[in-house]
């Protein structure tokens, strides 16, 4: 079966770091992407790692080991906006997207 | 430009009416998608279409009927839902199906649907 875990809520202070971890276990492997959603938005692209390693953009990076079905989202300098929800998602063999059920982050001044 | 616009925002429909749900988008992709989300759930595959062509059907139930016009319109037609079916209905779009960065989809606002 198909399963992506990522904890379901995390709380953080305005200028810290906070990393958000997912671990995959899905049919086959092509690639895997990080969205953001806000409350009552549509998710937007946030990153993606196909090859073991850390992508950085900015304030955000994410990191992939493909023989750990594992990842993170690491955010720094968190700001409040940052708040939202974070998915996790694996493109499966078949080509289909999976995501995980998102980590809403809660970011306090 | 990454926007994949969608029509209308809102919609509340009777279980007895057909409605339809509109994507466009202008950046020449040639993969569209539709997503159901319902509240604090992540998105759920419903339908893919590649080069007009429907790809992937997710066993959605008939009175969901999706339509690819062209490459730059998807439709979404509606008829009999039944009450469960409320929820965040998202289009997305990527470059095509092939593998790497040019699969990342680009989502829609969305429409948020709610029936009686």
């Amino acid at each position: 079966g198909q399963n992506i875990d990522q904890p379901t809520e995390m709380t953080a202070t305005e200028g810290a770091i906070v990393q958000i971890n997912c671990t995959y276990q899905t049919s086959g492997f092509n690639g895997l992407f990080w969205y953001q959603q806000h409350a009552g938005e549509a998710p937007t692209f946030l990153s993606y790692n196909v090859l073991d390693g850390l992508e950085e953009k900015g304030r955000f990076s994410s990191f992939l080991s493909r023989s750990k079905g594992y990842s993170y989202l690491l955010l720094k300098e968190l700001q409040m906006k940052d708040s939202a929800s974070y998915l996790c998602a694996v493109r499966d063999n078949t080509d289909k997207l999976i995501f995980g059920t998102g980590t809403r982050l809660q970011v306090f001044p | 430009d990454t926007e994949v616009t969608q029509t209308p925002k809102h919609l509340v429909m009777g279980m007895t009416n057909k409605k339809s749900l509109k994507c466009e988008q202008h950046m020449g992709h040639r993969a569209m998608y539709w997503y159901k989300q319902k509240a604090k759930k992540p998105p759920e595959l419903m339908f893919v279409y590649s080069y007009e062509k429907l790809s992937i059907n997710e066993s959605v139930p008939s009175r969901f009927s999706p339509e690819c016009p062209n490459s730059s319109l998807l439709n979404l037609h509606l008829h009999a839902l039944q009450p469960e079916d409320s929820a965040l209905y998202l289009c997305a779009s990527s470059q095509d199906r092939t593998s790497g960065v040019r699969e990342t989809q680009y989502f829609g606002p969305g429409t948020r649907l709610l029936v009686l």
